[in-house]
């Protein structure tokens, strides 16, 4: 592995199914990071994670919840899809969070909720 | 509130020189990045300001005016695979960053 992966790459799901979108990154970044990118508008930041053990909401969290067991692994769950969380999910990391640090992306997850 | 505003599209020649212009509002600053992402690929990282000036990097420049909430990224002898989208993104001063919707940039041979 170098960097991050993601998978699946796409998926579709049915509204009401629950879904976990997984993230590994490889170059024991501390902080870790789940956006969806929606078109026309910037990407948006649904949870973080500072530090293996800890996470935090980032601006739209609702209906998504995150954990983070490790340094390397970043789950990000749909406890019950609805259509309005059809978009595309990167995950990011970065040395640290809090700082000016670059983030690198994964490949990135084409959800469809129908 | 915190905004970022950059054009949606821009065209330009290949071997041509083009500016992508994005201005920013931002509670405190701590910098501002650009971003290139390719169709359905994931954003990399090209450049971060956060003086005020110019910063060459290859054929990739990005200009910061930090009094005007200002930002440029200037592509030289452009190239077919320069066509993508360029993300315009903010720092705040608790270093959340806040992300354009990009601008889609096309190259015409």
């Amino acid at each position: 592995i170098a960097g991050i992966t993601q998978a699946p790459t796409s998926q579709i799901l049915a509204a009401g199914r629950r879904m976990t979108l997984r993230c590994t990154q490889d170059m024991r970044h501390n902080a870790m990071y789940w956006y969806r990118q929606d078109l026309g508008l910037g990407l948006r930041l649904i949870h973080y994670s500072n530090t293996a053990g800890t996470t935090g909401k980032g601006e739209v969290p609702d209906g998504y919840s995150v954990s983070r067991a490790n340094t390397d692994d970043f789950p990000l769950t749909l406890a019950s899809a609805v259509p309005s969380q059809t978009s595309v999910y990167f995950c990011a990391s970065s040395d640290r969070v809090g700082s000016t640090d670059t983030q690198y992306f994964g490949p990135g997850t084409r959800l469809t909720v129908l | 509130g915190q905004n970022i505003d950059q054009p949606t599209e821009m065209t330009a020649t290949e071997g041509a020189i083009v500016q992508i212009n994005c201005t920013y509002q931002t509670s405190g600053f701590n910098g501002l990045f650009w971003y290139q992402q390719h169709a359905g690929e994931a954003p990399t990282f090209l450049s971060y300001n956060v003086l005020d000036g110019l910063e060459e990097k290859g054929r990739f420049s990005s200009f910061l005016s930090r009094s005007k909430g200002y930002s440029y990224l200037l592509l030289k002898e452009l190239q077919m695979k320069d066509s993508a989208s360029y993300l315009c993104v903010s720092m705040d001063s608790n270093y959340q960053l806040i992300w354009g919707a990009g601008t889609k940039l096309i190259i015409k041979p």
